[in-house]
């Protein structure tokens, strides 16, 4: 069974803090792919990043960035300098071959001016 | 074109008529999914199709009946819905099924309210 936790159900920053996201997976497959997605209001689910069981490294991408840390069975997003252009439900989700996905539950994100 | 479509955005329906949602991409990808999501919730996969055959079938209630008439549309015909199918649905579509080619696209959603 594949299971995603997202242990923080609500974060609220102020603008130009740094946040980080929680995410915790469980999987018996031994190849998988595991995704960051941001939902805003309007309800569409925006890809951010994707990153396989065999690729570790952790990845930069303008403001955000990612750790990766299989020990841990952990996929951490951290947003640096937040904005309220952030202000989202973000998902952690974990796919597996055959197409099966298992979503997190989400964290709402809030970024107060 | 890298996008995947949703008709219509929006949709009242009442619990006797019948609907159709539909999804279309011209990305050449082989797999499409549809999935459910309800408010404050993650979105819930429901049915996956991989070249055009049914994939996956999670165990969703008859009344929603999917169909997958060429690679590049995926409909799902709604008939006597109960109020609690009141959802953002969502359709996705990926290259492929296997890991390494399912990245998954997703559409911008059809708002359903049953009535």
């Amino acid at each position: 069974a594949q299971k995603v936790t997202q242990a923080q159900t609500e974060i609220s920053v102020v603008e130009k803090e740094d946040v980080t996201l929680d995410c915790v997976y469980e999987t018996r497959d031994t190849t998988y792919y595991l995704f960051w997605y941001k939902q805003p209001p309007s309800g569409e689910l925006v890809f951010l990043i994707r990153r396989n069981s065999f690729d570790e490294q952790n990845e930069i991408s303008g403001r955000y960035s990612w750790n990766f840390q299989k020990s841990t069975s952990s996929f951490n997003f951290t947003i640096t300098a937040s904005q309220v252009v952030d202000s989202a439900v973000y998902f952690c989700a974990l796919l597996t071959n055959a197409g099966k996905s298992t979503f997190g539950d989400g964290t709402t994100l809030t970024v107060k001016p | 074109d890298t996008e995947v479509t949703q008709t219509p955005k929006h949709l009242v329906m009442g619990m006797t008529n019948k609907k159709s949602l539909k999804c279309e991409q011209h990305m050449g990808h082989r797999a499409m999914y549809w999935y459910k999501q309800k408010a404050k919730k993650p979105p819930e996969l429901m049915f996956v199709y991989s070249y055009e055959k049914l994939s996956i079938n999670e165990s969703v209630p008859s009344r929603f009946s999917p169909e997958c008439p060429n690679s590049s549309l995926l409909n799902l015909h709604l008939h006597a819905l109960q109020p609690e199918d009141s959802a953002l649905y969502l359709c996705a579509s990926s290259q492929d099924i296997l890991a390494g080619r399912n990245e998954q696209f997703f559409g911008p959603g059809t708002r359903l309210t049953v009535l």
